[in-house]
């Protein structure tokens, strides 16, 4: 069965300092992964796909189809990266499996 | 995403009644989903429907009623059959053809 796990619900790091949101997936095909994001009082958006390639806000994330990962990385953290993150993957032609969300806090 | 809107934002229930959430998008877009938010477990999908008088049942569909008589509109009705109701219930939509989906801003059902 398709799965995505997040396996931290919380995330704390300090203003600066390099982040990583961790996500596993299983999938028995060629998988495509993406990234949204909930900033507290907005709603769900997408931040990254992973066939885009592209870098947003200084997010990155690269698919390792060996680890079966797909973590979310920033170099260096800052105070508006602060929000619940969901790893989610394409099942069928347009239907989403989400992970559980992590929590990430940026203290200053 | 601004063209989807959900109400109420928030609604009290009963024990025993039924609740209709509301779901409406003006993006044009073809396919509408519905999903449960809780903490820690995600978002998990109720229903979808890719097209008018067309919808099919989620992960969690039990205890949940759908219709889809207009493009624009995707309501869900909470049954008094749904064993744990109180959640945060979030509506999306997205084109035929995109993987991209847009989330309305959500409605926090609380059964009292």
């Amino acid at each position: 069965a398709q799965r995505v796990t997040q396996p931290e619900k919380l995330l704390s790091v300090f203003k600066g300092a390099p982040v990583e949101l961790k996500c596993n997936y299983s999938y028995s095909g060629s998988p495509e992964l993406f990234w949204y994001v909930q900033y507290s009082r907005q709603r769900l958006q997408l931040l990254l796909r992973h066939i885009s390639r592209e870098s947003i806000k200084g997010f990155t994330a690269d698919l390792n189809k060996g680890e079966t990962s797909f973590h979310l990385k920033k170099p260096f953290a800052q105070e508006e990266d602060s929000a619940m993150y969901y790893c989610a993957l394409l099942q069928g032609a347009q239907k989403l499996v989400f992970g559980q969300g992590t929590r990430l806090t940026i203290n200053p | 995403d601004g063209g989807i809107t959900q109400s109420p934002k928030y609604l009290f229930r009963k024990e025993g009644q039924n609740v209709t959430l509301s779901c409406e998008q003006n993006l044009n877009h073809d396919a509408m989903y519905w999903y449960r938010q809780d903490p820690g477990q995600g978002l998990r999908l109720i229903y979808y429907s890719q097209i008018v008088n067309d919808f099919q049942k989620g992960d969690i569909a039990e205890g949940y009623s759908v219709s889809r008589e207009k493009k624009e509109s995707f309501p869900l009705t909470v049954t008094s059959a749904q064993k744990n109701p109180t959640a945060f219930y979030l509506c999306a939509s997205n084109r035929d053809g995109t993987d991209t989906q847009y989330f309305g801003p959500g409605t926090r059902l609380t059964v009292l």
